[in-house]
């Protein structure tokens, strides 16, 4: 976890309601990105931002929505959209982004989003 | 399509004995494999890295091995301990103009007494 911190550690939303999920840094990375975990499935990824003020759409962004105002918070907010929001979702750190790196992943705690 | 495969979905050790966990991917070109171990409700950590040149990278009790001419790897635990007790995920990065990072499913490995 290190210097990742995710809160809150679980959140539960009713159907149609907008939640914030915070991700915040003190590596002084360039990059972070959200990811989502499902049971028996890979990560999917839903954004990731390179730089401060840009972000991009993974694969799985559809009914998301981030922010990068600042380089320590890269927050995620999963609207009512979203029609299956349930899951584990995890937010991670790279030094730098870019192709013919071999900079780790560094990943927060998660967050566990349950829709009741 | 790019995709990595991990074998067995789980399993199941007993204390002290050694595993070997299996990846398979058909990411092309490849930059670089990892193998990272997730405990329950947390988020990965990373355990090794291997690239195109290397075939076997050890961290502690941990060995893993890549073959890039059959796209596979695998993760061997020595003497395994309670706290090997997590997931294990192979992670696969492509060498395309945004470093494609393709995870795989994970491996579920409980270590009893």
């Amino acid at each position: 976890d290190g210097g990742i911190t995710q809160s809150p550690k679980y959140l539960f939303r009713k159907e149609g309601q907008n939640v914030t999920l915070s991700c915040e840094q003190n590596l002084n990375h360039d990059a972070m990105y959200w990811y989502r975990q499902d049971p028996g499935q890979g990560l999917r990824l839903i954004y990731y931002s390179q730089i401060v003020n840009d972000f991009q759409k993974g694969d799985i962004a559809e009914g998301y929505s981030v922010s990068r105002e600042k380089k320590e918070s890269f927050p995620l907010t999963v609207t009512s959209a979203q029609k299956n929001p349930t899951a584990f979702y995890l937010c991670a750190t790279q030094p730098a982004g870019g192709y013919n790196f071999v900079n780790e992943q560094f990943f927060g705690p998660g967050t566990r989003l349950t829709v009741l | 399509k790019n995709q990595v495969e991990q074998s067995p979905q789980s399993l199941i050790i007993l204390e002290g004995k050694n595993c070997t966990l299996q990846c398979n991917y058909t990411v092309s070109p490849f930059s670089n494999l990892r193998w990272y171990k997730q405990d329950t409700g947390r988020g990965p950590v990373s355990l090794t890295i291997m690239t195109f040149s290397e075939n076997t990278k050890s961290n502690g009790r941990y060995t893993a091995t890549l073959d890039a001419d059959t796209k596979q790897s695998s993760l061997h635990i020595t003497a395994s301990q309670l706290s090997d007790s997590a997931s294990y995920i192979c992670v696969v990065r492509g060498k395309t103009s945004y470093d494609k990072v393709i995870f795989g499913p994970g491996t579920s490995l409980s270590v009893i007494p």
